[in-house]
Order: structure tokens, then C-alpha cells, then sequence
């Protein structure tokens, strides 16, 4: 069964530094989303991904993340200072679009640890 | 404003038994709806779906039930196993195509054998 690919699958980082986390997403898939999750909290949105650019972002996305998708295949999201408040486990989703085709399947995460 | 939530953190069954899961939500444009299952260190994974023109739908024991009127969402699982200990969000969709997932708290399901 095709499913969301997310590396790594930890990522432990200093403040301040650059990360960036990959995702492969399923192949006939169109529209992509980046979704975070403090530890103990509810899944957060952060951004969605569709024709080569951003559709729909969260307050949370601000100009310290931004997304790309570089290739046919990988989709990533990068932080660019790491500050400690961004740890958390980061999913990846994907969905095929179209009518009735919008459930979101979502990687197993990575977790960031910034120190 | 936007904003899903669980009435029960946690919910403890039988092996066997029933259990009903139960979600709120106040956004009354919300169209679309999903549960997901969340296992430890796993992500969310898909259980079943429904839009807002529906008030039932059944898959594998699973029934989700729609209650627009007073904006209520449940998932019916029913000879619920072990396998189901997990802890379970209600998200919903209100933007237009493929937008946001806004989730709930979720609830942690036990299921003792």
C-alpha cells in the first residue's frame, strides 16, 4: 500500500541552526501539507502545497519555514534559525485531490529536537 | 472562530465491547469531516470520513455519525480489540478545496483484554 515516507525520522539540531526535513509523498498525490505536533497536543497545521506553490499557510508559518518541492518526488520543509520552542514531531500528508479524493494521509513524522 | 474539541481525554473499555468517541466542533461551515487513529510514535492514520450533506456512514466497525444541528461528530467502533488502544482525533475541513485539517484534542481509547 502506497504511503508518506518522512526522514529523518528523529533530528536533533542546535538553536539557531538551519534544518531540513524531507518527505516523500504518494506518488499520484497533488497537494501536500505540512502539520506539527507538541508533544501532548493536538495535531497543528502549517502549510498546504499545490502547482508548485503555497495554497493556504498557518500563523505558525512565518518567514522562518518555508517549503519546496525540488524534485518529482521529495517535498521539504525547512526552518531556518531553530528556536526551542519548535520541538516537536512534524507530519507530512498528502492527498490526491479532486472530488471525494481529499482524505489526508499522513507520514509516521519527525522528531525535532532543538537544544 | 475555528475550533474542534473532545468532550472525554480518555475512555476506557472491555475487549468487546462498544465504544463511542465523541467530538465537537463550533465552525458551522465545516463540510468535511475525518477521523483519524494516532498509535504511539506513529502519525495519524485514516479511519473514515464524512460530508456534511450526510448524517451516517459505516465502514469496518466503524460507524461515524454527523450531528449538524448540534454540531456533533462520534465515532462508533464497535467489538472494539486491543488493537484499537490508540488515541483518536476528530478533524474537520472548512475551507474550500484541499485546504487545512483543523484537529480536536483527541481521546485516548484503552482497551483491556
Amino acid at each position: 500500500e502506497p504511503e508518506v515516507t518522512q526522514t529523518p525520522s528523529h533530528q536533533v539540531t542546535q538553536m539557531g541552526q538551519e534544518v531540513i526535513l524531507r518527505c516523500v509523498p504518494i506518488s499520484n498525490h497533488l497537494y501536500f501539507y505540512w502539520y506539527r505536533q507538541i508533544l501532548g497536543q493536538k495535531v497543528e497545521f502549517l502549510v498546504s502545497f499545490y502547482n508548485n506553490e503555497i495554497s493556504e499557510k498557518s500563523e505558525i508559518f512565518d518567514d522562518q519555514f518555508s517549503v519546496e518541492r525540488p524534485d518529482g518526488s521529495n517535498f521539504t520543509l525547512k526552518i531556518r534559525s531553530t528556536k526551542l520552542e519548535d520541538s516537536a514531531m512534524y507530519f507530512c500528508a498528502s492527498s490526491e485531490g479532486g472530488a471525494g479524493k481529499n482524505i489526508q494521509y499522513f507520514g509516521a513524522g519527525t522528531r525535532l529536537s532543538v537544544l | 472562530g475555528e475550533s474542534v474539541g473532545l468532550h472525554l481525554p480518555t475512555l476506557s473499555v472491555q475487549e468487546g465491547d462498544n465504544s463511542i468517541i465523541n467530538c465537537a466542533y463550533s465552525n458551522s461551515a465545516s463540510d468535511y469531516f475525518i477521523w483519524y487513529k494516532q498509535e504511539s510514535g506513529k502519525g495519524p492514520q485514516f479511519i473514515i470520513d464524512i460530508r456534511s450533506n450526510m448524517d451516517k456512514r459505516q465502514g469496518q466497525r466503524v460507524t461515524v455519525l454527523l450531528n449538524k444541528t448540534v454540531k456533533h461528530l462520534s465515532l462508533q467502533i464497535a467489538a472494539t480489540q486491543p488493537g484499537d488502544s490508540a488515541v483518536y482525533f476528530c478533524a474537520e475541513n472548512s475551507g474550500e478545496g484541499f485546504q487545512k485539517l483543523v484537529f480536536g484534542t483527541g481521546t485516548r481509547l484503552l482497551v483491556s483484554p
